[in-house]
């Protein structure tokens, strides 16, 4: 149980195009998710706090109009990247926290390339 | 605030020696640690975790990690390295519940010598 996946794996876009990235819990509801980003040999940053129902809180740096965040069910999270650039390129990683509330659990994560 | 430091970006080690990877925390509240490794192109498996109770904790493949308030550490060991556990390890914070966001530390690259 407790399995979250994203879609698509992988994505290759041009600039000033939008993409869209989705978000599941599969076998649990999710009143909370997160969104990480992962540049290539380095770590995650949390970029938003995405709470259905409501607004997602964007971390500080994080630009609210290019990363659209809708958290419209309990078990779907999308980021949408807005005339994304290649400085977009990136990994982007959900989770989602089990009712539980012990844990987040983490998507596969989504590679997008910006060409 | 939190924050995670990982000393060492590489590790190398022999296969079937001794695996130990440095983690100190830095939290204004009692932490929730974890552990998560990372292959190439792939997201992140939770190695084990530490909430509250016992200190020393057992995760997957091997692994276990032992909570030192004191020291403010979380290392990761491995009695025996083999080829399969070279990866990327990440460190990782939250304040208490899984509501918090996570902080993770810059990560570790195992590499297992033959």
């Amino acid at each position: 149980g407790a399995v979250v996946s994203q879609h698509p794996s992988w994505v290759i876009c041009k600039s000033g195009t939008s993409v869209k990235i989705e978000c599941r819990s599969l076998d649990f509801q999710a009143t909370t998710m997160f969104w990480y980003r992962q540049f290539p040999k380095q770590s995650l940053m949390l970029m938003a706090t995405s709470n259905e129902g409501s607004k997602a809180t964007y971390e500080q740096g994080v630009e609210k109009d290019k990363f659209l965040i809708n958290h419209a069910s309990l078990t779907l999270s999308t980021l949408t990247v807005t005339s994304a650039h290649p400085e977009d390129s990136s990994f982007y990683i959900c989770s989602a926290t089990h009712p539980r509330g012990q844990e987040q659990y983490f998507g596969p994560g989504t590679r997008l390339t910006v060409t | 605030a939190q924050s995670v430091t990982q000393l060492g970006s590489h590790v190398s080690v022999s296969e079937g020696a001794l695996v130990l990877l440095r983690c100190n925390y830095s939290s204004s509240v009692p932490p929730y640690l974890f552990w998560y490794v990372q292959y190439p192109n792939q997201g992140l498996q939770l190695l084990l975790k530490y909430t509250t109770g016992a200190t020393l904790v057992k995760g997957i493949n091997g692994f276990e990690a032992e909570f030192k308030k004191s020291e403010t550490s979380f290392h990761l060991t491995k009695p025996s390295a083999h080829m399969s556990d070279a990866a990327e390890y990440f460190c990782a914070v939250s304040a208490s519940g899984g509501y918090q966001k996570v902080t993770f530390g810059t990560g570790t690259k195992l590499q297992v010598i033959p």
